[in-house]
C-alpha cells in the first residue's frame, strides 16, 4: 500500500519570501509523484510531476521540487512567494500507468504582506 | 472546451433524494475516476473505471453509491438516497490510455452536492 504525508497543513509565508510545502511518500514500488494546486472553488490543477527522470522537476508558475529517494520525499519550493500562490497544494503519488492517484491532506498555503 | 466536463456544477437535494454527477472525459482519454473531496479535506479516492467496466471500486462506500461508464455517454456517479454526510465536491478525473500514460490525471471543475 501507499501513502503520502504532508507536513502542516497552513503554511504562511510573507510576499517575496521562500515557499517549501513539505511531501513524504511511502511505496513498495518506484512511484510517480505530483503536486497539484487547487485555488479556491475549482478543480486541481498539475503544478509538476516526476516520472523517474530528473529528480529536480521544474513546473509551471516558478515552482519546483525534487525527488530524493533517501529520505522518501517531494518537497515544494518556490524561491519568492506571490499573493496570487495562495491556495491549498496537493502531493499525490502514482505507482504506475492508469492507476488511481493517492493524494495526502493537502497544506493550504497563504501569503502576507 | 477540450478538457474533462462535469455537471451539475452545483447541485441541492434533500435527505432522501438521488444526486447524479456526469462526467465527460478529455477526448482520447479512456480511463475515469472519481474522488471525493470532503470540507477541509484531502480527495479521496472512489472509484476507476474503463468504458463498460470498473476497474478499482475499493474507495466507494458499500451502499447507496454506484458509478458507470457507459459505452456511449458521460461516466455517472450516483447516490440514492442522500444524507447531509454526502454533502461534499465531488471530482472526476481522466487519463489516457496505457500507452504514454504517466500517470498524470486531468481534472474537471468538480460537482459540489449539498444536502438539505
Amino acid at each position: 500500500a501507499q501513502s503520502v504525508t504532508q507536513l502542516g497543513s497552513h503554511v504562511s509565508v510573507s510576499e517575496g519570501a521562500l515557499v517549501l510545502l513539505r511531501c513524504n511518500y511511502s511505496s513498495s514500488v518506484p512511484p510517480y509523484l505530483f503536486w497539484y494546486v487547487q485555488y479556491p472553488n475549482q478543480g486541481l490543477q498539475l503544478l509538476l510531476k516526476y516520472t523517474s527522470a530528473a529528480t529536480l522537476v521544474k513546473g509551471i508558475n516558478g515552482f519546483e521540487a525534487e525527488f530524493k529517494k533517501s529520505e522518501t520525499s517531494f518537497h515544494l519550493t518556490k524561491p519568492s512567494a506571490h499573493m496570487s500562490d495562495a491556495a491549498e497544494y496537493f502531493c499525490a503519488l502514482s505507482t504506475g500507468t492508469a492507476s488511481k492517484l493517492t493524494f495526502g491532506t493537502g497544506t493550504r498555503l497563504q501569503v502576507t504582506l | 472546451n477540450a478538457g474533462v466536463m462535469q455537471n451539475p456544477r452545483h447541485l441541492v437535494r434533500r435527505r432522501g433524494q438521488e444526486a447524479r454527477l456526469r462526467c465527460s472525459p478529455m477526448k482520447g482519454h479512456s480511463h475515469v475516476y472519481w474522488y471525493r473531496q470532503l470540507p477541509e479535506e484531502g480527495l479521496k479516492f472512489m472509484v476507476y473505471l474503463q468504458k463498460e467496466n470498473i476497474i478499482d471500486e475499493s474507495g466507494m462506500p458499500k451502499e447507496r453509491f454506484s458509478a458507470e461508464f457507459p459505452k456511449e455517454g458521460p461516466s455517472i456517479l450516483r447516490i440514492q438516497q442522500v444524507v447531509r454526510g454526502d454533502s461534499a465536491a465531488y471530482f472526476c478525473a481522466s487519463s489516457p490510455p496505457r500507452t504514454g500514460n504517466t500517470g498524470e490525471l486531468f481534472f474537471g471543475e468538480g460537482s459540489r452536492l449539498t444536502v438539505l
